[in-house]
Formats: C-alpha cells, sequence, structure tokens
C-alpha cells in the first residue's frame, strides 16, 4: 500500500524569507503523480503543485516549486518570498493516476512571522 | 463554471440520529471521491463513485456508512445512527476522469458535529 510521510508537524518562516516542507512516500509503481495541497483556516482545499513522476524536471508555480528526487521517493515543496497569506496546513498527497484516490500524509502547519 | 458544491457547509446531529450529506460535482466531471479528516489529522480516503457505481469503497466503515451517485442528483454520503467518533469534517472531491494525473478538485467541506 501507498504511504506519504510529511514529518514536520509544524515549520515557521518570516515573511519574504524561503521555507522547504519535506515529504517521503512509498510505492511500488513506477508512473504516478504528486502533489501539494494548500489548506487555510477556511479549510477549503487548494492545489498547489502537480508532479508527474516520469518528468525529470521539477515542476514550479511562481514562488512555488519542487525538489523531486524519484529514487529517494522525496518530494519537497519551497516556498520563495513567503508571505502572511501562505499560513496554513500543506498536505502532500501520492495518486497512482487516472481514476485512483488520493493519499495524503498528515500535513504540516506553516505558520508566516512579520 | 460553479466549484464543487457541498451542502450543508455545517451539519449537528444528536447520537443515533442520520446524517446526510450532499456533493454536486463540477460541470462536466462524473467521478466523486469522498474523504473524511478528523481533528487536527490528514484526508482519509473513504469511497470513490461514477454515475450510479461505486468503484472503490475501500475506505468505507463497513456498518452505518453508504454512498451513492445518482444518474440524476448529487452525489449523497449517508451516516445512519451517528456517533460521536464520527464527528469530522468531509470532504467531497471530482474530477472528470479524463487526464491521466487525475486531478481532482475539492469542495468546501461539510463539518458534521455529533452531540
Amino acid at each position: 500500500a501507498q504511504t506519504v510521510t510529511q514529518s514536520q508537524p509544524e515549520m515557521s518562516v518570516q515573511e519574504a524569507e524561503t521555507v522547504t516542507l519535506s515529504c517521503t512516500y512509498d510505492t511500488s509503481e513506477s508512473d504516478y503523480y504528486l502533489f501539494w495541497y494548500k489548506q487555510p483556516p477556511s479549510r477549503q482545499m487548494i492545489l498547489v503543485i502537480r508532479q508527474e513522476a516520469y518528468k525529470q524536471q521539477n515542476a514550479t508555480e511562481n514562488r512555488f516549486s519542487v525538489n523531486f528526487q524519484k529514487a529517494a521517493k522525496s518530494f519537497s515543496l519551497k516556498i520563495s518570498d513567503s508571505q502572511l497569506g501562505d499560513a496554513a496546513m500543506y498536505f502532500c498527497a501520492y495518486n497512482p493516476g487516472t481514476a485512483s484516490k488520493l493519499t495524503f500524509g498528515t500535513g504540516t502547519r506553516l505558520q508566516v512571522t512579520l | 463554471n460553479a466549484g464543487v458544491m457541498q451542502n450543508p457547509r455545517h451539519l449537528v446531529r444528536r447520537r443515533g440520529q442520520e446524517a446526510r450529506l450532499r456533493c454536486s460535482p463540477m460541470k462536466g466531471h462524473s467521478h466523486v471521491y469522498w474523504y473524511r479528516q478528523l481533528p487536527e489529522e490528514g484526508l482519509k480516503f473513504m469511497v470513490y463513485l461514477q454515475k450510479e457505481n461505486i468503484i472503490d469503497e475501500s475506505g468505507m466503515p463497513k456498518e452505518r456508512f453508504s454512498a451513492e451517485f445518482p444518474k440524476e442528483g448529487p452525489s449523497i454520503l449517508r451516516i445512519q445512527q451517528v456517533v460521536r467518533g464520527d464527528s469530522a469534517a468531509y470532504f467531497c472531491a471530482s474530477s472528470p476522469g479524463t487526464e491521466s494525473y487525475n486531478e481532482q478538485f475539492f469542495g468546501p467541506g461539510t463539518r458534521l458535529t455529533v452531540l
């Protein structure tokens, strides 16, 4: 069974600084997809970024980028120029592909300080 | 294009009552997923449905819980004889089911409180 592990329950970053959230996963599949979701206090789940396992290039979305290490089964999220609105729970998720459930990690609560 | 709709947003039930949670997927989406989030935890998969069919219910408790996605109308997650441990946020997500990466779009969730 696939598992997703987020070992950092809480992280803190100063505004305008950079922070990296860690995620590791376990799977026997060779093709799959990895996601980072943000859950602000409103509890709405918002997709931040997606990575296809067959792509060697790391995904980037504005201030958000990932470091995908397939051999190490690691998928970290880097947030650059942190903003107060980035404060939220961040969940890493795994999906083996079409018509499949998402398997989530336990989340990392990110605090952004002035 | 409206997003995934869930209602009610908040639901309070007493122990032993029934809870019905509704989910209307995004227009054009025929795949619906239900997830449960217990306090201070991540989301856990419950069930995956396509129109009129349950595809994967491996995360659904064997008793008291059921789900449906009829040909017409929203998907319904039904919890019979609720207990305090059912208190959680229940999220519905939908996808068109056509892309390989299966991006799922989430609704705002229903927060169930069992007294």
